[in-house]
């Protein structure tokens, strides 16, 4: 069963323009860990943020922001006033403390493309 | 720069191959993680290692496997190769396995089966 799910396959945007990915996981753990990563064309994966399911408030970054919501099983990602260099593939990620192996269950990514 | 390193960055063979992939933790970590990146299964968890000692197995075929040496690199035996095994493989490696640690990925090395 698909654990994590991001429903946007791709994005397009206008440079300066806002972009929000969604993520929603599934999982029966009561502590589990949760993930962003960008990978840019160039193919590497770029660890973004970590965040456990007991800290619920929002983070910011400089133009990343992520929302945390345990009501609706979601971690969404926003990037303000996008740039061309965030043109990327961003996958969202989940680590089950209950599991054997801490593994990183993957989306299937969702591509963003930022016009100039 | 992540502090993994892998290489070779790219591979090129034929099927029925064998080919050896070489991983490099960043300093003072002890997990080091496989994933597998194709266009039709996404990224899928391979195997994982944690001070030398296999300590999961993921969607790993029985024609690959890996070890975790003394020095803590890895390498990922990939063998009788089909051309369904090109691929992006990623070494990742974290300080510890519990709770979930961060893991942080090498840049990859391109698999091309012709």
């Amino acid at each position: 069963a698909q654990k994590v799910t991001q429903a946007q396959t791709e994005i397009s945007v206008v440079e300066k323009e806002d972009v929000t990915l969604d993520c929603v996981y599934e999982t029966r753990d009561t502590t589990y860990y949760l993930f962003w990563y960008k990978q840019p064309p160039s193919g590497e994966l770029v660890f973004l943020i970590r965040r456990n399911s007991f800290d619920e408030q929002n983070e910011i970054s400089g133009r990343y922001s992520w929302n945390f919501q345990k009501s609706t099983s979601s971690f969404n990602f926003t990037i303000t006033a996008s740039q061309v260099v965030d043109s990327a593939v961003y996958f969202c990620a989940l680590s089950e403390a209950g599991s054997n192996d801490y593994k990183l269950s993957f989306g299937a990514g969702t591509t963003v493309t930022v016009r100039a | 720069d992540s502090g993994v390193t892998q290489t070779p960055k790219h591979l090129i063979t034929a099927t029925g191959q064998r080919v050896t992939l070489r991983c490099s933790p960043r300093s003072g970590d002890l997990s080091v993680y496989w994933y597998q990146q194709s266009l039709d299964q996404g990224l899928q968890f391979l195997i994982q290692y944690y001070n030398g000692e296999e300590r999961a197995k993921g969607n790993i075929l029985e024609r690959f496997s890996a070890q975790q040496f003394p020095d803590l690199h890895s390498e990922l035996n990939l063998s009788s190769l089909e051309l369904g095994d090109s691929a992006l493989y990623f070494c990742a490696s974290s300080f510890r396995m519990e709770p979930p640690d961060t893991q942080y990925f090498g840049p990859g090395t391109r698999l091309t089966v012709l």
